[in-house]
């Protein structure tokens, strides 16, 4: 049974870095699939935040990229994501998600329980 | 602000069927892209519903369906039953702006 686990500081001050891990189990990262971030804003709805395949290509959102990085570590079978400049706007629930590869776009078919992630001083 | 517009509510009664639609435009679901569904139920994280426009992971029941038609899609839902009480959501891509994955709006689903 696959499980994807997210875990990272809830609160993050403005202008900050938010960091999250999404730790997998059961299914390894090293495999033919994408792993991705969503994130959903309180009372909002999904918004996608990037991907990211075990050699390490990504790709972003273009209304985040500037601000955003994904890496994965296979060593310890999980992946992560970076949030840069945060402001009050970041604040949400994010998600990590594993991508089965299909024909565009792929479709997210195991989900982490999320993390609520607050930007405030 | 999503290119995918879903209505942001629809209900119906025990037993019946209800309709959501997902409008997109031809550099997303009229370029052939495909589109997926999605239920998330109060408090809980997103779940696959429907895949490539149609199809249903296991374990999903075949109240669930799926359809794209040009522009749009739609999930259908029969027999209604009060846990499919919940928001759902379509995605798929979009080639504007350097292209991105995307969801739509979202729909709420009430059971009366």
């Amino acid at each position: 049974q696959v499980q994807l686990q997210e875990s990272g500081p809830g609160l993050v001050k403005p202008s900050g870095t938010l960091s999250l891990t999404c730790a997998v189990s059961g299914d390894s990262i090293r495999s033919n699939k994408w792993w991705s971030w969503v994130r959903q804003p309180p009372g909002k709805g999904l918004e996608w935040i990037g991907e990211i395949d075990y050699s390490g290509s990504t790709s972003y959102n273009p209304s985040l990229k500037s601000r955003v990085t994904i890496s994965v570590d296979t060593s310890k079978n999980q992946f992560s994501l970076k949030v840069s400049s945060v402001t009050a706007a970041d604040t949400a629930v994010y998600y990590c998600a594993r991508e089965k590869p299909y024909s565009n776009p792929f479709y997210m078919d195991v989900w982490g329980k999320g993390t609520t992630v607050t930007v405030s001083s | 602000q999503s290119v995918l517009t879903q209505p942001p509510s629809v209900s119906g009664a025990p037993g019946q069927r209800v309709t959501i639609s997902c409008t997109g435009s031809s550099s997303n679901i009229g370029a052939g892209y495909h589109v997926h569904w999605y239920q998330q139920l109060p408090g809980a994280a997103p779940k696959l519903l429907i895949y490539g426009n149609n199809n249903r992971p296991s374990g999903v029941p075949d109240r669930f369906s799926g359809s794209k038609s040009g522009t749009s899609a739609s999930l259908a839902i029969t027999g209604l039953q009060a846990e499919d009480e919940a928001n759902y959501y379509c995605q798929s891509y979009d080639t504007s702006l350097s292209g991105s994955v995307l969801f739509g709006e979202g729909t709420k689903l009430t059971v009366l």
